[in-house]
């Protein structure tokens, strides 16, 4: 079983700081079929992320993904007032499927 | 553009059933599967996420997360291009915001999700 776990819990940040989140899978995942969402208070989840490195439609540059196997980053290259958010990886190609991770939440230092 | 319009909340007593629809308008009903998440309420940072199934229209099946399974019908109206889902045997531990979600594939029920409703929130309480 796939257990994803993402670090740091929180992380504390100015506007325009680099923001690093990483998730981690107990076991190698395939294909490298792992997504990245923001969650906005009070709003569903937006794909960022998917291929671990292939930016969604519409998702700004800043944003960008890394990693294979079972070590996976995504990266924001200058965080905007927007961005202050929580953010989860999913990974959609192992099992059990559809498994998220429990989040890291950006908020503003 | 896609949308995804989930029905409104519901208030269900534990032991009972819950049955929420997801259509689905502004883009082909048979080109990407439609799934189920859900996210129980709570505090910061966040408050996991969970897939429960999801439907293949393409193909007119439906799959389940195991834990879910017998629990949990996923069907579909392909001529009103909504999803339903129906969750049985309800305890308070079901109390959620339940989203669907349009996979980017056509048969990838498990994701990744490119649009999601806003979601509908079920209540289970005595």
């Amino acid at each position: 079983e796939i257990v994803l776990t993402q670090s740091p819990g929180t992380l504390s940040l100015s506007p325009g700081e680099r923001a690093t989140l990483s998730c981690r899978a107990t076991q190698s995942i395939t294909a490298n079929s792992l997504a990245w969402y923001q969650q906005r208070a009070g709003q569903a989840p937006r794909l960022l992320i998917y291929g671990a490195s292939n930016r969604a439609t519409g998702i700004p540059d800043r944003f960008s993904g890394s990693g294979s196997g079972t070590d996976f980053t995504l990266t924001i290259s200058r965080l905007e007032p927007e961005d202050f958010a929580v953010y989860y990886c999913q990974q959609y190609g192992g099992s059990p499927p559809g498994t998220f991770g429990q989040g890291t939440k950006v908020d503003i230092k | 553009q896609v949308q995804l319009e989930q029905s409104g909340a519901e208030v269900k007593k534990p032991g009972s059933s819950v049955k929420v629809s997801c259509k689905a308008s502004g883009g082909n009903f048979n080109n990407n599967a439609i799934s189920w998440v859900r996210q129980a309420p709570g505090q910061a940072p966040g408050q996991g996420l969970e897939w429960l199934g999801g439907f293949i229209p393409l193909l007119g099946t439906a799959n389940y997360e195991q834990r879910f399974q017998g629990r949990v019908s996923i069907t579909a109206d392909e001529s009103t291009s909504t999803v339903y889902m129906e969750l049985s045997s309800l305890r308070s531990e079901d109390t959620a915001l339940y989203y669907c979600a349009r996979s980017l594939y056509r048969v990838a029920v498990t994701g990744p999700f490119d649009h999601w409703g806003r979601g509908t929130l079920v209540t289970v309480s005595s």
